[in-house]
Order: C-alpha cells, then structure tokens, then sequence
C-alpha cells in the first residue's frame, strides 16, 4: 500500500524537552511538508522540502527544525523554544505538474 | 497576505444537497482543492480544480469556480451521514497551499 504514515499517533512530553515526529511516504515524492492545526483553525505551514538535503521556513518555523536525508522521509523536531507546541501536526508529500498534496494520519501533541 | 475565508457551519438533512463556500484573496492561485477532515484524522483530498475551469463534475461532488469573483464552491448532491466532516478549501501559489478555517458539516436524518 502506498501511502503517508505519521508516528506516533498522540504523543505526550513535558515542557523543556525536544521530541521528534516521525513522517514517511512510499510515493516516490519529491516534495514533502509539515503543518500544524489547532482547534478551529485551518492549517498554518511549518517547514516544507522540495527535495532531499534542501528545505524552506513556512510561515511559523520558530521553535521547529527538519531535515531532509532521504527523499521517503521528513522528520519535525518540536524544541523546547517553541512556546505552544500543543497542537496536532500533519504531514504531506506532493509531485507532479498539480504539485496536489496528500497527508499522512497526523500526530497528536501535548506538552504536559 | 493571502487569506481562504469560508462559513464555519453548514447543517444539512441527509439527502439534501450541501453547498459549502469559498473566496480566496490571491489572484495568482494556480489549483484550488477541497479537502474533507474526520475527526482525529489527516486530509483527504476530495477535488481540485484548475484556476482556468469553471466547472469540474466528481460523482457526487460539484465544484463551481467563479475566478472574477474569487468564488469557490462544493455541491454535494445526496448527502450522507458519512459526509459529516469539516472540510477544507485551499488555494495554491507561489507553490504554496492556503487554507480556510474549515466548514464543519453536520448531517442531521
């Protein structure tokens, strides 16, 4: 099955410490993205990738960093700058002349 | 900067069709998608558009896309319980996709 997977699914931290979120896709992409949703809200874009060992700030980048090693894979790493990092993130891959993004299943964050 | 503007809530008998509204700010935008979210789950893409069409048909699903004024709109013919969701619309320039807050449509028997 091709597809986008998230891990894990809730995560739970305390404050002061980084954790990573995992994101992988088997679709043979290029591109890949973060985002992050809180209640209510659309979705604002963290970091995004167009290709391997290259990647761009979204538009609220503080308190996040990536990388790019791998074409399959695009890790978020939540640090413990970020003042509310709460929220449930999403992530997506994209190629082709649309450049249409699909996402994974997302993971839950809570900071405790 | 840009901004994807869209109603909050839409109830709807099952049965009846749905129509959830759109505007958008940028009229450089390229592809204009709808995309419908379950509870605790990722987007699913439903549709998209290209900005030069005007109409695009998708079994039960009707996208209208009025570009002069920034319209953009999903018809869902038959609504089902299982259409309750929030879905999403977006646009795409500058290689970037903007969304709206989300309609959540509830369905009601």
């Amino acid at each position: 099955d091709g597809g986008i997977t998230q891990s894990p699914k809730y995560l739970f931290r305390k404050e002061g410490q980084n954790v990573t979120l995992s994101c992988e896709q088997n679709l043979n992409h290029d591109a890949m993205y973060w985002y992050r949703q809180d209640p209510g809200q659309g979705l604002r874009l963290i970091y995004y990738s167009q290709i391997v060992n290259d990647f761009q700030k979204g538009d609220i980048a503080e308190g996040y960093s990536v990388s790019r090693e791998k074409k399959e894979s695009f890790p978020l790493t939540v640090t413990s700058a970020q003042k509310n990092p709460t929220a449930f993130y999403l992530c997506a891959s994209s190629t082709g002349e649309t450049d249409t993004q699909y996402f994974g299943p997302g993971t839950r964050l809570t900071v405790l | 900067g840009e901004d994807v503007e869209q109603s909050l809530f839409l109830s709807v008998r099952e049965g009846d069709s749905s129509v959830i509204n759109c505007t958008y700010t940028d009229s450089s935008s390229t592809y204009l998608y709808w995309y419908k979210q379950e509870p605790g789950a990722g987007l699913q893409l439903l549709t998209y558009i290209f900005s030069n069409m005007d109409m695009k048909q998708d079994q039960r699903l009707t996208v209208l896309l009025n570009k002069k004024d920034k319209h953009l709109s999903l018809r869902i013919a038959d609504t089902q319980t299982g259409d309750s969701a929030i879905y999403f619309c977006a646009d795409r320039s500058w290689g970037k996709l903007q969304f709206g807050a989300g309609t959540q449509v509830v369905v009601t028997p």
